[in-house]
């Protein structure tokens, strides 16, 4: 199947940093990508949407200004986690998707954020 | 109502015995479901996709689709112990902008030794 590679995988961070998080689709260029978010013992909550050089689209509640997402390329993505405090300590995983309703997510092995 | 329900369980089956996994969705007009795999602290794994109507099996695990019904279900035959995870269902359905894949909040999965 199709590989998605998450950088870094994990990351503690001071308060009122930000925290960049690479995703990459490594044998797939990929039409659509999209960023989650999952707190413990809960399910994945989708976040944004991002397609090859547009913007980004965020789900109702995401703070765009706080969760910077870029699709430059259609293999990379990057959501940019600025001044992050303790409460955006989750675990987010990427996914990357081929064009079409039709086809299935590929996910990234995820990346665990602490902030203390 | 939710998009996409599971029953959060936890779903408890001896081991060689068939897990039953059940996912009901709310857009009549859906046209692809997936099973997702997640192990504690990992991120998800697709174990199998469907589209039309029916049956579909791929080594011990069958999916099954009742659009009519809105339903989506996936049999594991042969339980074993390292199949207890949290399986999620997901449906894709058309957004503004194009589609979004819509996860139920999973189903946990124990399979005794």
């Amino acid at each position: 199947g199709a590989v998605v590679s998450q950088h870094p995988s994990w990351v503690i961070c001071k308060s009122g940093t930000s925290v960049k998080i690479e995703c990459r689709s490594l044998d797939f260029q990929a039409t659509t990508m999209f960023w989650y978010r999952q707190f413990p013992k809960q399910s994945l909550m989708l976040m944004a949407t991002s397609n090859e050089g547009s913007k980004a689209t965020y789900e109702q509640g995401v703070e765009k200004d706080k969760f910077l997402i870029n699709h430059a390329s259609l293999t990379l993505s990057t959501l940019t986690v600025t001044s992050a405090h303790p409460e955006d300590s989750s675990f987010y995983i990427c996914s990357a998707s081929l064009a079409g309703a039709r086809n299935e997510q590929f996910f990234g092995p995820g990346t665990r954020l602490t902030v203390l | 109502q939710k998009e996409v329900e599971q029953n959060s369980g936890p779903l408890s089956v001896p081991e060689g015995a068939i897990a039953s996994l059940n996912c009901t969705y709310s857009d009549r007009g859906s046209q692809s479901f997936f099973w997702y795999r997640q192990y504690s602290g990992k991120s998800p794994e697709l174990i199998m996709f469907i589209y039309s109507n029916g049956d579909k099996e791929d080594g011990r695990f069958t999916a099954q689709l009742n659009k009519a019904s809105q339903y989506v279900s996936l049999l594991i035959r042969d339980s074993q112990p390292s199949d207890s995870a949290t399986y999620l269902c997901a449906v894709n359905m058309y957004s503004t902008g194009g589609f979004k894949t819509i996860f139920g909040a999973g189903t946990r999965l124990f399979v005794k030794a």
